[in-house]
């Protein structure tokens, strides 16, 4: 079975404009939570989505947006891109919301903003 | 709010040595916490996890942990490092309820000489 996919695998942005970062979660799972990485950091929880709806929100700003579709893979946005914004996101996905007790984790976007 | 403290960013070590990886958390319940290893370009790999119950757990690739409550430490070892175990290592705590983030420490990096 695939693991966690995600897309693309690096971008290249200049500040101020927008992007689309994509995950497919393993095959049955319903839950996806998103993780900002910066360079020589852990990861930051940004969000939590199960069943479509936001089930958690980290401490990032409004710029910040995600969605879940009907068959569970989610899509992270950012408007408005800053340099800090330069960072890996990871996806990550269970089986459901109620635990993270297994958490898989994709290999990440790689985001530069010049 | 909880937190995790990885003191040691760089470790260096022999191989065939032994290794002692540390963390301290702080969290206002009995935490649930979880040690992952990144290696460059990849995503996080969940070793082990404590969640209740024996304070030594066991792990994958030969690694344990053991949970001290009193200390508020969930110090990674291993007997006998292998140059494979080269990578970032990663403590987390995660909520036990609403949104089930993990929080990360900073991490350590390993250095495996031969």
């Amino acid at each position: 079975d695939a693991g966690v996919t995600q897309s693309p695998t690096h971008l290249i942005k200049t500040r101020g404009q927008q992007v689309t970062l994509r995950c497919s979660p393993i095959s049955g799972h319903k839950s996806v939570s998103w993780y900002q990485q910066v360079l020589g950091q852990g990861p930051q929880f940004i969000f939590q989505y199960y069943e479509k709806e936001e089930r958690g929100r980290g401490n990032f700003p409004d710029r910040f947006s995600a969605r879940q579709f009907p068959n569970y893979s989610s899509e992270l946005n950012v408007n408005a891109l800053l340099l800090g914004d330069s960072a890996l996101y990871l996806c990550a996905s269970s089986f459901d919301a109620r635990t993270n007790e297994k958490l898989f984790f994709g290999s990440g976007t790689q985001l530069s903003v010049l | 709010a909880q937190s995790v403290t990885q003191p040691d960013i760089h470790i260096t070590v022999s191989e065939g040595a032994s290794l002692e990886l540390r963390c301290n958390y702080s969290y206002g319940a009995t935490p649930y916490l979880f040690w992952y290893v990144q290696s460059p370009g990849q995503g996080l790999q969940l070793l082990l996890k404590y969640f209740s119950g024996d304070t030594l757990v066991q792990g994958i690739k030969g690694f344990e942990a053991e949970f001290k409550r009193s200390q508020s430490s969930f110090n990674l070892r291993k007997p006998s490092v292998h140059w494979s175990d080269a990578a970032e290592y990663f403590c987390a705590v995660g909520e036990i309820t609403g949104r089930r983030a993990l929080t990360f420490g900073s991490g350590t990096r390993l250095q495996v000489q031969p």
